[in-house]
């Protein structure tokens, strides 16, 4: 069975300054989806990585994706309040070779910043 | 082009009634998944549709659940004699493509069992 883990699980932190989500599931895929959602809210798709060594921006955050270290991080630079929401990540099942459909998701980082 | 509709986005119900969730998908995709999302949890992949046809139910629970993608109209998800645990957000999200294609969430429809 598929495992997605994600930590942390909760981030507190102050304007400006930089963290890092981390990501690691426990079989090979090469597809791996970044999803945010406020509180409430459906999940807004932020970035969708395909393949090793892949690396994406937008604004102040960035992900990347090792499919040997099955590790997908995501970067927050110099963080703003708007970016409060909470963060998942989703391995696409059928990428990893189980044949089976649908995305599995990480428990999601609860991202608070603080002014 | 309208996203991904689902209504109702609120639903009570008490002990042992049933409970129906639709969901539209966006405009020209025939590929339809429903999630379910507990408090303080991820989304759970329950099934993938196509039209008239069900192409993975591996998440859904055996009994009480069911789902639908008909020719015309919406995707239905259906649960039977509802139970406390069934209190979710329960997610659909479309896709243009059978194998890989990035997915497109509804709102959600928030069901709560008194």
């Amino acid at each position: 069975e598929l495992k997605v883990e994600q930590n942390p699980l909760f981030l507190s932190m102050q304007e400006g300054k930089n963290y890092t989500i981390y990501c690691n599931y426990s079989t090979t895929s090469d597809r791996l989806y970044w999803y945010r959602q406020d509180p409430g809210k459906s999940l807004e798709s932020l970035f969708v990585l395909l393949s090793n060594g892949a690396v994406k921006q937008e604004g102040r955050l960035m992900a990347s994706l090792d499919t040997k270290a099955r590790l997908s991080t995501l970067h927050i630079t110099a963080a703003v309040h708007d970016l409060s929401a909470t963060y998942f990540c989703a391995v696409d099942i059928m990428y990893s070779g189980g044949g089976a459909d649908g995305l599995t998701f990480g428990k999601g980082t609860h991202l608070i910043i603080q002014p | 082009n309208a996203g991904v509709m689902q209504n109702p986005r609120h639903l009570v119900r008490r002990r042992g009634q049933e409970a129906r969730l639709r969901c539209s998908p966006m405009k020209g995709h025939s590929h339809v998944y429903w999630y379910r999302q507990l408090p303080e949890e991820g989304l759970k992949f329950m099934v993938y549709l196509q039209k008239e046809n069900i192409i993975d139910e591996s998440g859904m629970p055996k009994e009480r659940f069911s789902a639908e993608f008909p020719k015309e109209g919406p995707s239905i998800l259906r649960i039977q004699q509802v139970v406390r645990g069934d209190s979710a957000a329960y997610f659909c999200a479309s896709s243009p493509l059978s194998r890989g294609g990035e997915l497109f969430f509804g709102e959600g429809s928030r069901l709560t069992v008194l």
